[in-house]
């Protein structure tokens, strides 16, 4: 059964800094990772798409990488800003015919200014 | 890319009662997904819906409980019946694209 696991669980840091967020899978046989972004009480924004073929994606200011054989992605932001508060989510599409999407837990992230 | 829209945003309800969410998506689509994300958890799928057919559920998802309606490309709605305060969750529908996207989310209270 795929686990998706996100570290830390919340993070705060102040406001320019870079900051890395981790999420780590168990079954390395993925077809596709998505992070998203979800605003309090709101739905989900995607942010980067990555396929399982890809190491890496970049959007502005976000970098997400993955390393499939060793189950891991990671979520960079630049400079942050107060703007990039919100939880972080990532979540693993399983396979072609699978539609499910498996999610972690999130990371709550508050830019302070 | 598919834009989707809920209703209600939000709604309290009473214990015992139903409530039916709706969902829209701007362009036809063959696969819809309804997610529950419970206070403070991550999303967990309830289940998938076809046009034409009946929706497959997800372990610990009954039909009795979550019924689902499909009738067309566009649409589908999700009711969650019977409801009890472990029902309180935010609910969305959700679309396979490329990226997977998601509606607005249903924010519900039940007392």
């Amino acid at each position: 059964k795929q686990e998706v696991t996100q570290i830390p669980a919340a993070l705060s840091v102040p406001e320019g800094e870079n900051l890395v967020l981790n999420c780590s899978f168990t079954d390395s046989a993925i077809y596709n990772l998505q992070w998203f972004r979800q605003d309090p009480g709101k739905g989900l924004t995607s942010l980067l798409l990555i396929q399982s073929s890809q190491r890496e994606q970049t959007s502005g200011r976000l970098n997400a990488s993955l390393d499939k054989s060793s189950g891991r992605s990671t979520l960079y932001i630049a400079a942050s800003q107060p703007g990039d508060s919100a939880t972080y989510l990532c979540a693993v599409k399983l396979g072609w015919g699978a539609q499910k999407l498996v999610f972690g837990q999130g990371t709550r992230l508050t830019i302070n200014p | 890319s598919a834009v989707i829209s809920q209703k209600p945003s939000r709604d309290i309800c009473q214990r015992g009662t139903s409530l039916t969410i709706q969902c829209q998506v701007d362009s036809q689509v063959t696969m819809m997904f309804w997610y529950r994300q419970q206070p403070g958890q991550s999303l967990t799928l309830i289940a998938t819906a076809n046009q034409g057919s009946e929706a497959t559920y997800e372990s610990g998802f009954v039909i009795d409980k979550f019924p689902i309606s499909r009738p067309n490309l566009t649409f589908s709605t999700l009711t969650v019946s019977n409801m009890s305060p472990e029902d309180s969750s935010i609910y969305l529908c959700s679309v396979e694209a490329k990226p997977h996207r998601f509606g607005p989310g249903t924010r519900l209270t039940v007392l």
